[in-house]
């Protein structure tokens, strides 16, 4: 079993919707979490980055941090095309230690 | 610009040879990383250093050998390549802050592998 799940998708929605992307971990040692977004053929890049249980809201994009369940997640209102790629949760467990990924779920957004 | 560099961007070699990546980032970051993306996207830790010593260093085949000239540059050299070691590469940073949390974890964006 893998440290850190997430689902696959892909997550098709029309334009304007509300997108949900999760992930599961394992180990409560886990303290920071990071989401990434990569588009095809780019390297990942850091959207949002929490270290605490609770909310975390940067313009469209909410994070959410559930330590007690070993559950996060991102929001993503408003979407649009643009927001089309995969996004990958990213977990570290102290600073300067390595990122532990999930295996990244691919959005669509439709217009 | 502020970011992580690597050069080259696309590498098609064929199997047996040696090859090497090469990373720079002007960020002022103390800690650098080397993941490998397989063709399922799945992004995998292979090496970090901070301040030119490794830190980390997953299971990867002998035949990868990483060196850090300064704290700035992380390199990556690959011998004997092998069809299984096509995937992009990523060279990423961080730094951890004064109280202990981190910020960074900035990446390059990927140099492109294909052993034939």
């Amino acid at each position: 079993q893998k440290e850190v799940e997430q689902d696959p998708g892909p997550l098709s929605v029309p334009e304007g919707a509300i997108v949900s992307l999760n992930c599961t971990y394992s180990n409560s040692a886990f303290q920071y979490f990071m989401w990434y977004r990569q588009y095809s053929r780019k390297g990942p890049e850091l959207l949002m980055y929490t270290y605490s249980s609770g909310n975390k809201e940067d313009g469209r994009f909410t994070a959410q941090v559930d330590k007690s369940s070993k559950y996060i997640s991102l929001f993503i209102r408003d979407s649009q095309p643009s927001d089309s790629a995969t996004y990958l949760c990213a977990l570290v467990k102290a600073a300067g230690n390595k990122l532990t990924f999930g295996g990244g779920t691919r959005v669509l957004v439709k217009p | 610009d502020t970011a992580v560099s690597q050069t080259p961007k696309y590498l098609v070699t064929q199997m047996g040879n040696d090859k090497s990546i090469k990373c720079e980032q002007n960020l002022g970051h103390d800690t650098m990383y080397w993941y490998k993306q397989d063709s399922k996207k799945f992004l995998k830790i292979m090496f970090s250093y901070n301040n030119k010593e490794l830190i980390i260093n997953e299971t990867v085949p002998n035949r990868f050998s990483p060196k850090s000239p300064d704290k700035a540059h992380l390199n990556l050299h690959i011998n004997s390549l092998e069809l299984g070691d096509s995937a992009v590469y990523f060279c990423a940073s961080s730094q951890e802050s004064h109280n202990g949390g981190i910020y960074g974890y900035t990446f390059g964006s990927g140099t492109r592998l294909t052993v034939v």
